[in-house]
């Protein structure tokens, strides 16, 4: 099993470019969640899917989309990329709501 | 709202002995879990170990235990016979049973010294 898998591991945007970040799991899990890292801020959850075809929002969710066409696969897309959005990003799973959740290795993006 | 806090940024052990790192919660709910990851300098985020709230057992894994307090909301975290491999910033965190989002504390940065 490869887990949790994230790419790329670093990417640079000027403002107002568009990516998106690509996660995938090979672990069968129904949940998927995508979390930022702040310095001094923790991890705070942008978006989630309890399901394929199901997303909903977290608790930072402006500014990026996400989309759940199948159960391995939960792509974050950066729509129009402002500098507030460096970050460190990870996306992680579970077999099910409400318990432990496996992370990815992280993407480091920085918006100039 | 859910809260966790970490009141120790950082702290340091020298190698093979025992640290305990603090966490505190706050939560109106009866069913949760809780959980301390490992982010060591790769960045990857590691499951140490986890406890169910309605278990009275503390949680063990081999090195890494638990001191589960749930009137008190503490759930601190016990390293014995410290490795230099466990340098690296220690998260708590909290779900609801029925919750979609794990809430972390700031993390504790721990460094073994040789």
């Amino acid at each position: 099993n490869a887990g949790v898998t994230q790419t790329p591991k670093f990417q640079v945007l000027k403002t107002g470019q568009s990516m998106t970040l690509q996660c995938a799991q090979d672990m069968n899990h129904e949940y998927m969640s995508w979390y930022r890292q702040d310095p001094g801020m923790g991890l705070r959850l942008i978006h989630y899917s309890v399901g394929a075809g199901i997303t909903d929002q977290g608790e930072v969710p402006n500014g990026y989309n996400v989309s759940r066409s199948t159960t391995e696969d939960f792509p974050l897309r950066l729509l129009s990329a402002a500098p507030s959005q460096t970050s460190v990003y990870f996306c992680a799973s579970s077999y099910f709501v409400g318990r432990e959740q496996y992370f990815g290795p992280g993407t480091r993006l920085t918006v100039t | 709202a859910q809260t966790v806090t970490q009141s120790q940024p950082e702290m340091s052990v020298q190698e093979a002995e025992t640290v305990t790192l603090s966490c505190t919660y706050d939560t109106s709910e009866n069913n949760y879990y809780l959980f301390w990851y490992k982010q060591p300098p790769s960045r990857q985020m590691i499951l140490v170990i986890r406890q169910e709230a309605y278990k009275q057992q503390n949680a063990t894994e081999n090195r890494f235990s638990v001191n589960f307090q749930k009137a008190a909301k503490s759930f601190s975290l016990k390293i014995s016979d410290s490795q230099l491999g466990d340098t690296a910033m220690y998260f708590c965190a909290f779900i609801e049973t029925s919750g979609s989002r794990l809430t972390f504390g700031e993390g504790t940065q721990l460094t073994v010294n040789p």
